[in-house]
C-alpha cells in the first residue's frame, strides 16, 4: 500500500528555519517526482516545487524558488521541505504527493500545518 | 502564468448531475487532472488525463476537455460529493498549475 506520511504540525516565529518531512513507502521512492503543495484559504492549492529522488533533480514554481529548499534522502524513503526565514505569510497546510508517471498528483500525504507568529 | 478559472460554487440536488469547468487558454491540448478535497482531508485524484478514473473511483465521475473548457461530471450525485473540486495542468513552462477550485453543494 502507498502511503506518504508527513510530519506533525509546527507552530513557530518570524524569522525562524523550519524542516517538515514526508515519509514515502509501499512503492520504489526512487523512479517517482515528489511534489509540494501549499494550501491557505485565500489562494487554495499552489504546486510549490517537486523533487525526483533517483537524481536530486530539482524543480521549482517561480513562486516559491529561493524561498524554500526541496530535498529527499533514498536511504529512508523521505523527501523534506525547508525554511530557513520564515515569514508570517507561510502560515498554510502543506502536502506531499506521489507524481504519477505523466503529470498527476495520486497519492498525497495528510498535510503538515504550519503556523507562523509573534 | 498559466491561469485556470473555475466557479466558486455549482449547487446540485441529489441524483442530479454536476458540471464543473476549468478554463484555460487552450486547455484541450492539455493532460487536465481532477481532485476532490473534502473539510479537514488531503486532495484525493479523481479523474486524470482527461477522463481516467484511478482504481476505487467510482464511474460517476468522468472528464471532457476541449477548446479552452475541461469539464469534470458528477453523474447521479450523492451527499458524499459534496466538496471542494479543483483541476489540474502540467504547463509547458515546467510549472504545475491548479485551478482556483469549486465547491459542491448537494441541496
Amino acid at each position: 500500500e502507498v502511503q506518504l506520511v508527513q510530519s506533525g504540525a509546527e507552530v513557530k516565529k518570524p524569522g525562524e528555519s523550519l524542516k517538515i518531512s514526508c515519509k514515502n513507502s509501499g512503492y520504489s521512492f526512487t523512479t517517482y517526482w515528489i511534489g509540494w503543495v501549499r494550501q491557505t484559504p485565500g489562494k487554495g492549492l499552489e504546486w510549490m516545487g517537486s523533487i525526483y529522488p533517483g537524481d536530486s533533480d530539482t524543480r521549482y514554481s517561480p513562486s516559491f524558488q529561493g524561498q524554500v529548499a526541496i530535498s529527499a534522502d533514498k536511504s529512508i524513503t523521505t523527501a523534506y521541505l525547508q525554511w530557513s526565514n520564515l515569514k508570517a505569510s507561510d502560515t498554510a497546510m502543506y502536502y506531499c504527493a506521489r507524481q504519477t508517471g505523466g503529470t498527476a498528483f495520486d497519492y498525497w500525504g495528510q498535510g503538515t500545518l504550519v503556523t507562523v507568529s509573534s | 502564468s498559466y491561469v485556470l478559472t473555475q466557479p466558486p460554487s455549482v449547487s446540485v440536488a441529489p441524483g442530479q448531475t454536476a458540471r464543473i469547468t476549468c478554463g484555460g487558454n487552450k486547455i484541450g491540448s492539455k493532460s487536465v487532472h481532477w481532485y476532490q478535497q473534502k473539510p479537514g482531508q488531503a486532495p484525493v485524484l479523481v479523474v486524470y488525463d482527461d477522463s481516467d478514473r484511478p482504481s476505487g473511483i467510482p464511474e460517476r465521475f468522468s472528464g471532457s476537455n476541449s477548446g479552452n473548457t475541461a469539464t469534470l461530471t458528477i453523474s447521479r450525485v450523492e451527499a458524499g460529493d459534496e466538496a471542494d473540486y479543483f483541476c489540474q495542468v502540467w504547463d509547458s513552462s515546467g510549472d504545475h498549475v491548479f485551478g482556483t477550485g469549486t465547491k459542491v453543494t448537494v441541496l
